[in-house]
């Protein structure tokens, strides 16, 4: 019955592989998001899609890619990791707009880059 | 320029005494959404209240209220009667209507610890 879930919840990788965190939410959202937390945690947004549309995309390293298959889902795939890449990635999703519903966030998936 | 300010990085409360967090924001829409959400060491985000900016009343959620002044651009966050599982660290967030309304900002937190 979890309502945004993510896979894995850690990731060790060596530089230079490629890998990929997903998310599934069961909430009907329109709206699923892509968030990096530092070693300070700082949150920043990376990527929101609305429906599988790109609707915002960061200053993000072009090797981050987000694929959407549909609305219920949110992929991350990062080519070239890099030890700046370790973070907690965290996907969240909300309601469309108006409303202005809160975000849902998942359990966020801690990767090592090594 | 920061659009979500929090000035205390760390704060301590005794174990049931009231704490306020800071949180001041940037923007010149006139609708937008106000958030506080809670991180406790296990590291999931928690959502705890949310201020609409038309909202007149201040929002309340149990133990947690959030004093918002329009006027100011201020939206702290007040929890009552601390409990040790209130030390987390808590974000102000706030949520403009720019790109379809799904612009959230988060502010850098405040790292909460209460005293037994």
């Amino acid at each position: 019955d979890t309502a945004v879930s993510q896979t894995p919840k850690y990731l060790v990788t060596q530089m230079g592989n490629d890998k990929s965190i997903k998310c599934e939410q069961n909430l009907g959202h329109d709206t699923m998001y892509w968030y990096k937390q530092d070693s300070k945690k700082f949150l920043k947004i990376m990527f929101s899609y609305n429906n599988k549309e790109l609707i915002i995309n960061e200053t993000v390293p072009n090797r981050f890619s987000p694929k959407s298959p549909d609305k219920a889902h949110l992929n991350l795939h990062i080519n070239s990791l890099e030890l700046g890449d370790s973070a907690v990635y965290f996907c969240a999703s909300s309601p469309r707009g108006g409303g202005w519903g809160e975000q849902y966030f998942g359990p966020g998936t801690r990767l090592t880059v090594t | 320029a920061q659009k979500i300010t929090q000035t205390q990085p760390g704060m301590f409360v005794q174990e049931k005494e009231a704490v306020t967090l800071d949180c001041t924001y940037d923007t010149s829409d006139q609708s937008y959404g106000l958030f506080w959400y809670k991180q406790p060491s296990s590291g999931e985000m928690i959502f705890l209240i949310y201020q609409g900016s038309y909202d007149e009343q201040n929002a309340t959620e149990g133990r947690y209220s959030l004093n918002f002044q329009k006027a100011r651009k201020s939206a702290n966050l007040v929890i009552s009667a601390s409990q040790l599982g209130d030390s987390a660290m808590y974000f102000c967030a706030m949520r403009e209507a720019d790109n379809y309304g799904q612009n959230f900002v988060f502010g850098p937190g405040t790292r909460l610890s209460v005293l037994p």
